[in-house]
């Protein structure tokens, strides 16, 4: 098993839906939680961080984390086909990242 | 002007050649590492340094070897390359932050085939 399980997708939206991605990991030892998201032919580029548990809201974007029950979660409101990327979550204990597989979204005019 | 570059963008050779890929940065940032990304497998850590003189093994090390020839030069060489290590390779740099989160810039990738 993975230490950070992520569904590949690709999910498929229309433009202006809310969209929920999701990661569990094992490692009780995480504390830092991001999100970077990858344009296709890109590197991937830090979204968000949070430090342990809650939530952190950067203008449509909504970071949670549920430590208890080792679940993080980005929301997406009124997205935009702009936002069609692969979206990878990461954890750290501090200093390395660990990586899960990436969603594919694609968000539809 | 892009702060961590990678070279070449694309490379296609056949398996037993010796490959160099190329990462420079003008972050001024310590820390340096090498990826690779296989689909649905996300980011794996392949080596890493924390400064010119630190080397350290990532989780699939096993046919790569790195130079850190400078703070903002960092190689990864394939040996003798074979199939199973086509894929994309990234160079990621960090620096840590006064709160201890470690948030690491990656390069564009670099997409290696090997026949």
């Amino acid at each position: 098993q993975k230490e950070v399980e992520q569904d590949p997708g690709p999910l498929s939206v229309p433009e202006g839906a809310i969209v929920s991605l999701n990661c569990t990991y094992s490692n009780s030892a995480f504390q830092y939680f991001m999100w970077y998201r990858q344009y296709s032919r890109k590197g991937p580029e830090l979204l968000m961080y949070t430090y342990s548990s809650g939530n952190k809201e950067d203008g449509r974007f909504t970071a949670q984390v549920d430590k208890s029950s080792k679940y993080i979660s980005l929301f997406i409101r009124d997205s935009q086909p702009s936002d069609s990327a692969t979206y990878l979550c990461a954890m750290s204990t501090g200093n390395m990242l660990t990586f899960g597989g990436g969603t594919r979204l694609m968000v539809k005019p | 002007d892009a702060d961590v570059t990678q070279t070449p963008r694309n490379r296609i050779t056949k398996t037993g050649k010796r490959i160099m890929l190329e990462c420079s940065q003008t972050k001024g940032h310590d820390r340096m590492y090498w990826y690779r990304q296989d689909p649905g497998l996300g980011l794996r850590l392949i080596y890493y340094s924390f400064d010119v003189k630190d080397i350290n093994k990532g989780e699939i090390s096993d046919g790569y070897s790195v130079s850190r020839q400078a703070q903002a030069k960092f190689s990864l060489s394939l040996e003798s390359a074979i199939p199973n290590q086509t894929a994309l390779y990234f160079c990621a740099t960090s620096d840590i932050g006064t709160s201890g989160f470690n948030e690491q810039f990656f390069g564009p990738g670099t997409r290696l085939t090997v026949l």
